[in-house]
């Protein structure tokens, strides 16, 4: 596709229900991020994968989230038992490289995020 | 820890007004640093970069960002802001650590420009 696309773009759930949002990257990019970007804040980074695996999930705040990437192209990031804490815009990004080591050139490419609001 | 500062939480200009918002960041070694903008309603777009090289760098829309590394900043900068420019800013930083490819953003900075 032409840019990176999330779904759903709203999602509401309960309290202590399961959530998958979806990301699918720019076509062609190997590198793929989760961010998260609560009221008044700017993204935080969860986690990154490069190809199929995750290279990075320091950000990941707790072992409720979880996220994949099977085939190197759309990724799901899951949450359980969410929290009214975890309500916020999940932003995913990818870019054509990624890299380690060095601080990265590739340019990365926001979609528009999923807004999840926890009841 | 590395972290990226704006100074700036809420930006009020008329029309033709010039532009500086602040970021800081705190790492004494290579970086990479980038401004994006959100429109309302709108994605996450980059408006410039500065990867090495001429520490002035020139970014879509007219606007412009100087990297100061003796004061670890990155400033934006547009000497005539339109109404079109009214958006949310965020500086963000790609520190050498880790997984060098992950972005740190900072609280971003929201811009009205009025008429």
């Amino acid at each position: 596709g032409a840019g990176v696309s999330q779904t759903p773009s709203n999602k509401v759930t309960e309290k202590g229900k399961y959530v998958e949002l979806r990301c699918d990257p720019i076509s062609g990019h190997t590198a793929l991020y989760w961010y998260r970007q609560s009221l008044g804040q700017g993204p935080e980074f969860l986690i990154y994968f490069q190809g199929t695996g995750a290279a990075d999930d320091s950000g990941l705040p707790n072992d409720r989230f979880f996220a994949v990437r099977p085939e190197g192209s759309v990724s799901t990031l899951k949450i359980q038992r969410t929290e009214r804490g975890d309500s916020a815009v999940y932003l995913c990004a990818s870019s054509l490289r990624g890299g380690s080591g060095r601080p990265s050139t590739d340019t990365q490419y926001f979609g528009p995020g999923t807004r999840l609001t926890v009841l | 820890a590395q972290s990226v500062s704006q100074h700036n939480h809420h930006v009020i200009l008329s029309e033709a007004a010039s532009l500086e918002l602040g970021c800081n960041y705190s790492y004494g070694g290579t970086v990479n640093l980038f401004w994006y903008v959100q429109y309302p309603g709108q994605h996450l777009q980059l408006l410039l970069k500065y990867f090495s090289g001429d520490p002035l760098v020139k970014g879509i829309k007219g606007f412009e960002a100087e990297f100061i590394k003796s004061k670890f900043s990155f400033n934006l900068r547009k000497p005539s802001v339109q109404w079109s420019d009214t958006a949310e800013y965020f500086c963000a930083v790609s520190f050498p650590t880790g997984t060098a490819s992950k972005l740190t953003f900072g609280t971003g900075t929201r811009l009205q420009v009025m008429l």
